[in-house]
């Protein structure tokens, strides 16, 4: 069984620019999240969905960031216009709707640089 | 979700056990502790969990304090690839409306 895939793994791109990373997650995970580590700093949570719906957004940095999930399937995170500080690892994650004690799986990450 | 402090680093010789102690005084009944490792800068990778039980499974050991304030994440015998930064992360399960709150975690370095 296939798990979280990411793409790209690697992307540089001009401040001011536009990314789009894809994630794919594990077939027949209902919840979607995507997290992201800046240089140095912790992993942070960005935001959660729950098939096609954005269950929580809390984690978003700026209105620069745009999550979407469209059919409950795969998931687009696009930044536009990318800034300096943009730049990390954006890591997605899936998980099973259960009732109790679903694991959380994790793909290896789209690895962002603006320059 | 209930906080949870881990030393920020720790090392082991190979071959031995490893023993990563957390603490989570404010856990809740229904939350349950789970452990997931980042190797080098790869996506976390999950360990273990458990409510109160101690657990195991083919990677490693959970032992949960009967009060369930602090467990122990036990690599039985640790290898130069298990260095990684380990995370004890408490949450609420349930219908999986939760995500992970990740702190600074534990750095374990595995010595030959």
């Amino acid at each position: 069984e296939a798990g979280v895939t990411q793409f790209p793994s690697h992307s540089v791109i001009e401040k001011g620019q536009t990314v789009t990373l894809r994630c794919d997650p594990i077939s027949g995970h209902d919840n979607l999240y995507w997290y992201r580590r800046v240089m140095g700093k912790e992993i942070k949570f960005l935001l959660h969905f729950v098939k096609e719906s954005k269950q929580d957004e809390s984690g978003m940095p700026n209105n620069r960031f745009l999550a979407e999930r469209t059919g409950g399937t795969y998931s687009t995170l696009k930044v536009q216009p990318a800034e300096l500080e943009d730049s990390g690892v954006y890591f997605c994650a899936s998980s099973l709707q259960g009732r109790s004690g679903n694991t959380i799986y994790f793909g290896e990450g789209s690895w962002l640089t603006v320059v | 979700d209930a906080k949870t402090t881990q030393p920020p680093s720790m090392d082991c010789a190979e071959g031995r056990a490893a023993n990563l102690p957390c603490n989570h005084s404010t856990i809740s009944g229904n939350e349950y502790v789970y452990w997931y490792r980042q190797i080098h800068s790869q996506g976390p990778q999950y360990i273990i969990h458990g409510l109160k039980n101690n657990e195991t499974n083919e990677m490693a050991s959970l032992i949960i304090t009967e009060d369930r304030k602090s467990s122990t994440l036990i690599l039985p015998h640790a290898t130069l690839r298990d260095t990684a930064v380990y995370y004890c992360i408490v949450r609420v399960a349930g219908t999986g409306r939760r995500a992970l709150t990740f702190g600074s975690g534990t750095r374990l370095q595995v010595q030959p």
